[in-house]
């Protein structure tokens, strides 16, 4: 069975940088593309950027020159990082397999306070 | 960036009912490879999204067959058939033809 599960820290300073891991486990990340969407409080979704399985990515333009998404593939695990964050950028965050997505992690809450 | 416009914002349905939500895209979603890269996905309360229906009509591995999609170009819906307690939550469409992916606002569905 496929499963997905993000870690990393729930509360972010502003200004600061935003790291998450998704570790999947029953399925490679060097097959399928594999990405990171988050909910904003209110229910707007966003699709931030995704890396294949040879490792290009593709990021929304919104976040481009914020975003990077790296993996590891003998942990099975990618990454999210996110520079220069503000409060707009709370939300939960979900790592996901595929173009449309068919297996999302639970998701993690991150908030940017001071 | 594609706009995918959704209603209702919220429907109140009865158990055993029918209940339909429009998805319009600002651009077609016919891919240059003749596929249509429209989704659906039900987030319950308390749960992470999951995947409904691809390419307008294929329903996930899984999925009831009370759950439809269909639609072309810019207009697709969903359309939910005697409506279980196990259904409520936010439905979204999705969209992958066009960089960026985009989603709609969610369809609220209560129980009436």
């Amino acid at each position: 069975e496929v499963q997905l599960q993000e870690s990393g820290p729930g509360l972010v300073k502003p200004s600061q940088s935003l790291s998450l891991t998704c570790s999947v486990t029953g399925y490679s990340i060097t097959s399928n593309y594999w990405g990171w969407i988050r909910k904003f409080p209110g229910n707007k979704m966003e699709w931030m950027g995704y890396i294949s399985y040879s490792g290009s990515t593709s990021y929304n333009p919104s976040l481009k020159s914020r975003i990077s998404i790296t993996r590891d593939t003998s942990k099975n695990q990618f990454f999210l990082q996110l520079n220069s964050v503000t409060t707009e950028d709370t939300a939960t965050y979900y790592c996901a397999k595929g173009r449309d997505p068919d297996y999302w992690g639970q998701g993690v809450m991150v908030t940017v306070s001071s | 960036d594609v706009v995918m416009t959704q209603t209702p914002v919220s429907l109140s349905v009865s158990l055993g009912g029918q209940v339909s939500i429009s998805c319009r895209s600002s651009q077609s979603l016919v891919h240059n490879n003749g596929n249509t890269y429209l989704s659906w996905y039900l987030q319950k309360p308390g749960q992470s999204p999951q995947l409904l229906i691809y390419k307008v009509s294929n329903r996930f591995s899984g999925i009831s067959d009370r759950f439809s999609g269909s639609g072309s170009g810019t207009d697709f819906t969903l359309k939910i058939s005697r409506v279980e307690p196990d259904d409520l939550g936010v439905y979204y469409c999705g969209q992958g033809t066009q960089y960026p992916d985009t989603f709609g606002a969610g369809t609220k569905l209560e129980l009436k």
